[in-house]
């Protein structure tokens, strides 16, 4: 199985940070990385799929990037809404792999 | 917009099986390039991918859990199921059902249901 390491596994920021969350994979998955927001009790959302494609309806503050085995999420402006954990995740083969998650508090 | 919802028995006892079932609206489970998938969230834990059943009914399980896993289609009630054998306190967990959509270029997960945890004791 390919294994995913995000850091940092939480972090605290105030709203209108810059922040970036990293991924690392244990081989090269090329640009096969999707990242997720996720609250409790809300159904996942899927912000960034194929490292750095913007998925539809999803603020332009979220950006990804990287390829091979380093990628990263950045959210330029923390909104509010934002706090949540994001979770990487690899979907060059199966079984497919996350990442542990980043808490984004307050 | 598809939407998925999961249901389920919430507590289940060590060694019996854990049974849930997720049923899809705005749209079919029997057509498109879509992988209809489980994945779970163990308290203080990362996401877990349990498995996917293609349209077609063929599957893909995740090697630690294959031996106890099955997932299936149901067409006719535009629904998909899981089940998972002999289980124990290590499977409780909150149980996501998903689709992923696969193209020539990407595969992602592009719809959830909000979870439904299930507690094994």
């Amino acid at each position: 199985d390919i294994q995913m390491t995000q850091s940092p596994s939480s972090l605290s920021a105030s709203v209108g940070d810059r922040v970036t969350i990293t991924c690392r994979a244990s081989q090269s998955i090329g640009n096969n990385l999707n990242w997720y927001q996720h609250k409790p009790g809300t159904a996942p959302v899927l912000l960034i799929y194929t490292a750095s494609t913007l998925e539809s309806g999803v603020p332009s503050r979220f950006s990804g990037g990287g390829s091979g085995t380093d990628f990263s999420l950045t959210i330029s402006s923390l909104q509010p809404a934002d706090f949540a954990t994001y979770s990487c995740q690899q979907s060059y083969s199966t079984p497919r792999t996350f990442g542990q998650g980043t808490k984004v508090e307050i | 917009q598809v939407q998925l919802q999961e249901s389920g028995p919430g507590l289940v006892k060590p060694s019996q099986t854990l049974s849930l079932s997720c049923t899809v609206t705005g749209g079919s489970i029997s057509s498109g390039s879509y992988f209809w998938t489980w994945i779970r969230q163990p308290a203080g834990k990362g996401l877990e991918w349990i498995g996917r059943i293609y349209t077609s009914g063929s599957t893909n399980y995740n090697p630690s859990l294959k031996s106890r896993l099955t997932i299936s289609l149901d067409t006719s009630n535009n629904h998909f199921s899981l089940k998972l054998s002999s289980v124990t306190a290590a499977d409780t967990a909150v149980y996501y059902c998903a689709r992923e959509h696969g193209s020539a270029s990407y595969y992602k997960v592009d719809s959830w249901g909000r979870g439904t945890l299930v507690t094994v004791s």
